[in-house]
């Protein structure tokens, strides 16, 4: 089944120490997002890529970076990770074309900062 | 600015009956396109029902149907028939920009939904 694919599924870090989120996609989209979502809040974009144009959120901190090789994979790392970074970081992707533009999440990744 | 509203934090509903979570949106944009997606606690975010604003009849899909109301800015959903199954958080959210690239998903606060048996 096409899906999208996100690892690991919960990631422990320490204060400071970097972090790689990963996410993998079969559905051939041209749309990738990464999503911050704390508890009991909505998810909150970060940045997005169209195709290889990335597109960072005016109030995501320069903290948090992503990569995207190639249509497939696109990756979250945070640089410097604090305790309010802990949250659930949600991927989505998406076709973006009329009448297809909803977005497709995977599972997540919780983030626990110790 | 694009604004999503839902001001049911929680909801309860009795298996079998039929529940309707309220959405209201705010946009200056004559294009867009409205959402609801249901996040088990799991965490997942599952795509449910899509309304563009020139659809001339509400969006259904399955169980689920959108009470689209354009004038007044209203996009409820509704479940038919609940199950166990169906509770969840609920979000609704509205993509602007319909037609350009980059219109970007703007989420409401969601709507906890217990299903009772």
């Amino acid at each position: 089944d096409a899906m999208v694919i996100q690892n690991p599924r919960y990631q422990v870090t320490q204060f400071g120490k970097p972090v790689t989120l990963s996410c993998s996609q079969t559905l051939n989209h041209n749309v990738m997002y990464w999503y911050q979502q704390k508890s009991s809040q909505a998810p909150k974009l970060l940045f997005h890529y169209y195709d290889k144009d990335f597109n960072n959120e005016a109030d995501t901190p320069d903290n948090f970076q992503s990569r995207r090789p190639n249509t497939s994979f696109c990756f979250l790392d945070i640089r410097s990770p604090g305790l309010g970074d802990a949250a659930m970081y949600l991927c989505a992707t998406s076709r973006d074309r009329p009448g297809t533009y909803e977005q497709y999440f995977g599972p997540g990744t919780r983030l626990t900062v110790t | 600015a694009q604004k999503i509203t839902q001001t049911q934090p929680g909801m309860f509903v009795q298996e079998k009956e039929a529940v309707t979570l309220d959405c209201t949106y705010d946009t200056s944009d004559p294009s867009y396109g409205l959402f609801w997606y249901k996040q088990p606690s799991s965490g997942e975010m599952i795509f449910l029902i899509y309304q563009g604003s020139y659809d001339q009849q509400n969006a259904t899909e399955g169980r689920y149907s959108l009470n689209f109301q354009k004038a007044r800015k209203s996009a409820n959903l509704v479940i038919s028939a609940s199950q166990l199954g169906d509770s969840a958080m609920y979000f609704c959210a509205m993509r602007d920009r319909e037609g350009d690239q980059g219109g970007k998903l703007i989420f409401g606060q969601g709507t906890e939904l217990s299903v009772k048996p």
